[in-house]
């Protein structure tokens, strides 16, 4: 079975400010993919950022980059020059590459950016 | 070109009432999932449909719960005799084939409640 942890319920940090949310996993897979999903109170599911684990070069998207360690299962997102609009839900996401193709997501973590 | 449509937004159900929740997904997209968020956790996954084929419905709650995907028409959640456990936000979501390859696009979900 897969799992996936988010260990920080909320942050909160200065805008302009750098932040890094927390995300471990579990899984006994080799091939697999990893998400960031922003939820802003819309309630939108947005796709931040994708890692192949496959690639060893981690993902960067903009602001937006991750610190993929597989063999520690970890995976860390990285928000550079935080804005106001970035304050939302962050959820951390496990897809597996063979079988029904579903998404298995941590607990969120809720990010607030103070002006 | 719309995304993922989801209606209605918001649902309310009495204790023991039938609830309908419709998807349409993106155009050309083929696959639909749907999950669950209850307050304050992230989504869990419930079903995966093609065109007039469930794939893998592990995540369904085995009574009450159903879903179908038509050939024609919009994938729906049906959940039976409504309890207030219920209470929740459904995600759909839709992809081509191969949908954590080719990218998932989730709708922004019906929220539903039970009184």
């Amino acid at each position: 079975a897969q799992t996936v942890t988010q260990s920080q319920p909320e942050m909160s940090v200065q805008e302009a400010e750098t932040v890094t949310l927390s995300c471990t996993y579990d899984t006994s897979e080799n091939n697999y993919y990893l998400f960031w999903y922003k939820q802003p109170p819309s309630r939108q599911m947005i796709l931040v950022i994708r890692q192949e684990a496959y690639k060893q070069q981690n993902a960067t998207e903009n602001r937006f980059s991750v610190n993929f360690q597989k063999a520690a299962k970890s995976f860390s997102l990285k928000i550079s020059d935080s804005q106001l609009g970035d304050t939302a839900m962050y959820f951390c996401a496990l897809g597996l590459i063979q079988g029904a193709q579903k998404l298995v997501f941590g607990q969120g973590t809720r990010l607030t950016i103070n002006p | 070109n719309a995304g993922v449509m989801q209606n209605p937004r918001h649902l309310v159900r009495r204790r023991g009432q039938e609830a309908r929740l419709r998807c349409s997904p993106m155009k050309g997209h083929s696959h639909v999932y749907w999950y669950r968020q209850l307050p304050e956790e992230g989504l869990k996954f419930m079903v995966y449909l093609q065109k007039e084929n469930i794939i893998d419905e592990s995540g369904m709650p085995k009574e009450r719960f159903s879903a179908e995907f038509p050939k024609e028409g919009p994938s729906i959640l049906r959940i039976q005799q409504v309890v207030r456990g219920d209470s929740a936000a459904y995600f759909c979501a839709s992809s081509p084939p191969h949908g954590l390859l080719n990218g998932y696009t989730f709708g922004s979900g019906t929220r539903l409640t039970v009184v």
